[in-house]
Order: structure tokens, then C-alpha cells, then sequence
């Protein structure tokens, strides 16, 4: 069975400072993952996808499939960035199955 | 047109009631979902239709009736609902081929049962 995890609920950081959210995963196959944010009162939308390597709004997220990691960083953080952030696991290509992870809060403090 | 659309945004129904949810894609997707998303939780997978056909169901209870007319459009008919079901309903929708299968959201209808 697929999993994902964010061990950290809140993150709390000071604007300017680097943020680093966390995801592990669990699944035995080749996912594709993705860093979606809910932004307050804002759909969920899609931020990152392992499989283009892009930078978004200055972040980055690599996938290490020896950690089964896939954190999503920013090397200075900005009030703009404080949102819900989901790291979700799609179980290999034509999949239905997006497995979100519980989420973490980021609030970047001015 | 690069946007999933939902009406209504606000619903506010008694357990008695039948409505509606209402979603719209026209990105040419054929992969539809329906998820639930409680406060402060990630969204949970109800439905999924693939060619307009229902591919996967994750043992939602029958007062939830999904339906997909055609390609752009699905459809998710409530009745008879509980105060618990009271929830963010997102659709969602993503290509079948390709290489990309990253699924697009709607703002959701936000469901008060009362």
C-alpha cells in the first residue's frame, strides 16, 4: 500500500529564513509526486511535479528514491508563502490514485 | 479555458433535501474525480469516472450519487445526507494519456447539512 508522509504539521518560520517542508513516501513501484498548495480561501493547486525538475515561486523539491524523500525547499521564505502545502503520491503512469499526505501549515512570520 | 469550474460555491441543505453539485472541465481532460476535504485535512477520493465511465468508487454511501453526462462535465447528486457529511466537495480532473497525470482542482462547493 502507498503512503505519505509530512511529519510536521505547523512550520513556522521568519520571512527571509530557508524553509524545508518534509515528505516521505512509501510505495514499491515508480510514483510520480507532486507539492500542491491550498493557499487561504484558494483551490488546491498544483506547485511542483517530480518528473519536469522546475522551480516554482523559487521552490524546489527532488525526488531521493534511496530516502524515498521528496522535501520541498525554498532558500528564502516570503509572507505570500504561507499556505497548506500536500505532498501526494500518484501510484505510476494512467493512475487515478492520488495519496495526499496529512499536510503541513506554513506560516512565515514578517 | 485551463480551469476546473463548480457551482454552486456555498450550499447550505437539510437531511430531508436533494441537490446538486455541479462540475466543469473543458482542458479536454477524461479522467473526472469527486473528493470530500474535512477542515485541516487532505482531500479523500469518492469517485472516479475514466471515459465518462465509473472507474472507482471508495465505499462512499449511496445518498451520494455521481453521474457524468459527457466528457466536460460531472455531477454529483446528494440526498437524504447526515450533519457529518457537511464538508469541502472538490472536483478534480487529469488526462488519460500522455505524460502527465497531474489532477487539476476546482474551488469546491462548500456543503453545510443541517
Amino acid at each position: 500500500a502507498q503512503r505519505v508522509t509530512q511529519p510536521e504539521k505547523l512550520l513556522s518560520v521568519f520571512k527571509g529564513a530557508p524553509v524545508e517542508l518534509k515528505c516521505n513516501y512509501s510505495y514499491s513501484g515508480s510514483p510520480e509526486l507532486f507539492w500542491y498548495v491550498q493557499y487561504s480561501r484558494q483551490r488546491l493547486q498544483l506547485l511542483l511535479r517530480h518528473i519536469s525538475r522546475e522551480s516554482i515561486k523559487g521552490f524546489t523539491a527532488d525526488l531521493n528514491k534511496g530516502e524515498t524523500s521528496f522535501h520541498l525547499k525554498k532558500p528564502f521564505a516570503q509572507e505570500e508563502d504561507s499556505a497548506m502545502y500536500y505532498c501526494a503520491l500518484l501510484s505510476g503512469a494512467g493512475s487515478y490514485q492520488l495519496t495526499f499526505g496529512k499536510g503541513t501549515k506554513l506560516s512565515v512570520i514578517p | 479555458d485551463t480551469e476546473v469550474t463548480q457551482t454552486p460555491k456555498h450550499l447550505v441543505m437539510g437531511m430531508t433535501n436533494k441537490k446538486s453539485l455541479k462540475c466543469e472541465q473543458h482542458m479536454g481532460h477524461r479522467a473526472m474525480y469527486w473528493y470530500k476535504q474535512k477542515a485541516k485535512k487532505p482531500p479523500e477520493l469518492m469517485f472516479v469516472y475514466s471515459y465518462e465511465k465509473l472507474s472507482i468508487n471508495e465505499s462512499v454511501p449511496s445518498r451520494f450519487s455521481p453521474e457524468c453526462p459527457n466528457s466536460s462535465l460531472l455531477n454529483l447528486h446528494l440526498h437524504a445526507l447526515q450533519p457529518e457529511d457537511s464538508a469541502l466537495y472538490l472536483c478534480a480532473s487529469s488526462q488519460k494519456e500522455g505524460t502527465s497525470y497531474e489532477q487539476y482542482f476546482g474551488p469546491g462547493t462548500r456543503l453545510t447539512v443541517t
